[in-house]
């Protein structure tokens, strides 16, 4: 049981180029989100997915594409990287509403840096 | 923007001292949740408090919240060097976990 499972773990960029994050759960997990967090802040909401099939946006989402497949897959998208997209990107998933109220498992994160 | 603002930013304890960290928040709840992130690592989930209840306890951990005050906090009692990390409180408005982060507490406990 691997948990929540991102890959790269470290990303240099030049602006303008495009890449996937991929994060893979392997807990039959409904709800997915990913998260970035700049230095010496919180975490913020970029898309979330209640289940395959279905996306949202979170807090901040410009510059950023996802889709879902499959219940364990959740790749996020930078479509032209810059420079202020440069952060530390979280994949986390959880347990859907009608098992109650669960907590949510993080992935190690990928350190991108944009040029 | 950020729901929540944690109070104290920064905290250094001596090794067996309590840890009180503080969590506002602004909006309506359906939970809060405490998470532990050692430096370059991902989030560990620590303690989930439902909006209907007042206080929890889970080991070392006691969290109250108080939905009058929009208002949390996290004591870390009989602290160890191992606690040494960034705390983190995140609202979830309606049990979907997405959450909304405070700005974090970094605690430092010296051994």
């Amino acid at each position: 049981n691997a948990g929540v499972t991102q890959t790269p773990k470290f990303q240099v960029l030049k602006t303008g180029q495009s890449m996937t994050l991929q994060c893979a759960q392997d807990m039959n997990h409904e709800y997915m989100s990913w998260y970035r967090q700049d230095p010496g802040m919180g975490l913020r909401l970029i898309h979330y997915s209640v289940g395959a099939g279905i996306t949202d946006q979170g807090e901040v989402p410009n510059g950023y594409n996802v889709s879902r497949s499959t219940t364990e897959d959740f790749p996020l998208r930078l479509l032209s990287a810059a420079p202020s997209q440069t952060s530390v990107y979280f994949c986390a998933s959880s347990y859907s509403i009608a098992v109650g109220n669960t907590e949510a498992f993080f992935g190690q994160g990928t350190r991108l840096t944009v040029v | 923007s950020q729901q929540g603002e944690e109070d104290p930013q920064a905290l250094s304890i001596q090794e067996g001292e309590n840890a009180t960290m503080n969590c506002s928040y602004k909006t309506s709840i359906n939970n809060l949740q405490w998470y532990r992130q050692n430096s370059g690592r991902g989030l560990v989930h620590l303690i989930l408090i439902r909006s209907n209840e007042r206080e929890k306890h889970s080991g070392r951990l006691r969290v109250t919240l108080d939905t009058s005050k929009k208002s949390s906090s996290l004591l870390i009692t009989a602290s160890r060097a191992a606690d040494t990390a960034s705390y983190f409180c995140a609202t979830d408005r309606n049990a979907g976990n997405m959450l909304t982060f405070g700005g974090g507490t970094r605690l430092m406990v010296k051994p």
